[in-house]
């Protein structure tokens, strides 16, 4: 155990459906990210949470939304997603943003979008 | 394009002997590099880093090289054991001290360990 928990591990969905992945940490850091890792490609930063607010989007399509409520939760909700979004995405924390500090990464939800 | 590139996609090693793990970059703003590990069903962990104002850093059985001018950077573990085997994942970022830049990832070597 990291000190950072997603949930769920593993997710299969429907185009049409719409599902969040939760992302929890309780290390006591101010920053949370997302990151996707697709098959033979690297990983790839979607978002960055700084205390709550979103500092970052990579130019990530809209049926990607993310959530931060506050410090510890972190989602993800996904909607009309297309079967190229299967891929393992990564939550990660860290004291707070710059890269001095490093990351501690959840286990990751493995999505399959069929 | 990528910024981060790790051109072996795998490395097979004898146990005991010296494992190296290479990394190219093409960014020259990149100011910070770290190196992370991944086993099979978890997410990575830090393993090492260094700063561009440093060539080498040490912890351990595992030291990183910097070389600016080639923009290379290479990760030695030694001796190498057979726990070392997982995916190996170099990345950097051009904003020490701050901001939000997050990390630019290689796409990882996955090192094996041999008995």
């Amino acid at each position: 155990e990291t000190g950072v928990t997603q949930t769920p591990r593993h997710l299969v969905m429907g185009m049409t459906n719409k599902k969040s992945l939760k992302c929890e940490q309780h290390l006591g850091h101010n920053a949370m990210y997302w990151y996707k890792q697709s098959a033979k490609k690297p990983l790839e930063l979607m978002f960055v949470y700084s205390l709550e607010e979103r500092v970052e989007n990579n130019s990530v399509p809209s049926r990607f939304s993310p959530e931060c409520p506050n410090s510890s939760h972190l989602f993800l909700h996904l909607h009309t997603l297309q079967p190229e979004d299967s891929a393992l995405y990564l939550c990660a924390s860290s004291p707070r943003t710059g890269t001095n500090y490093g990351y501690t990464f959840g286990s990751g939800t493995r999505l399959t979008v069929v | 394009d990528q910024q981060v590139k790790q051109n072996s996609p795998s490395l097979s090693v004898q146990e005991g002997r010296i494992s190296i793990l290479n990394c190219d970059y093409t960014n020259s703003m990149f100011d910070y590099f770290l190196w992370y590990k991944k086993y099979p069903a978890e997410g990575p962990t830090f393993l090492i880093s260094i700063s561009s104002i440093k060539d080498k850093n040490e912890d351990g059985r595992f030291t990183v090289f910097l070389n600016k001018s080639a923009k290379h950077l290479s990760l030695h573990i030694v001796p190498s054991q057979p726990g070392d085997s997982a995916v190996y994942f170099c990345a950097a970022s051009a904003g020490s001290g701050g901001g939000a830049d997050g990390l630019t990832f290689g796409k990882g070597t996955h090192l094996i360990i041999q008995p």
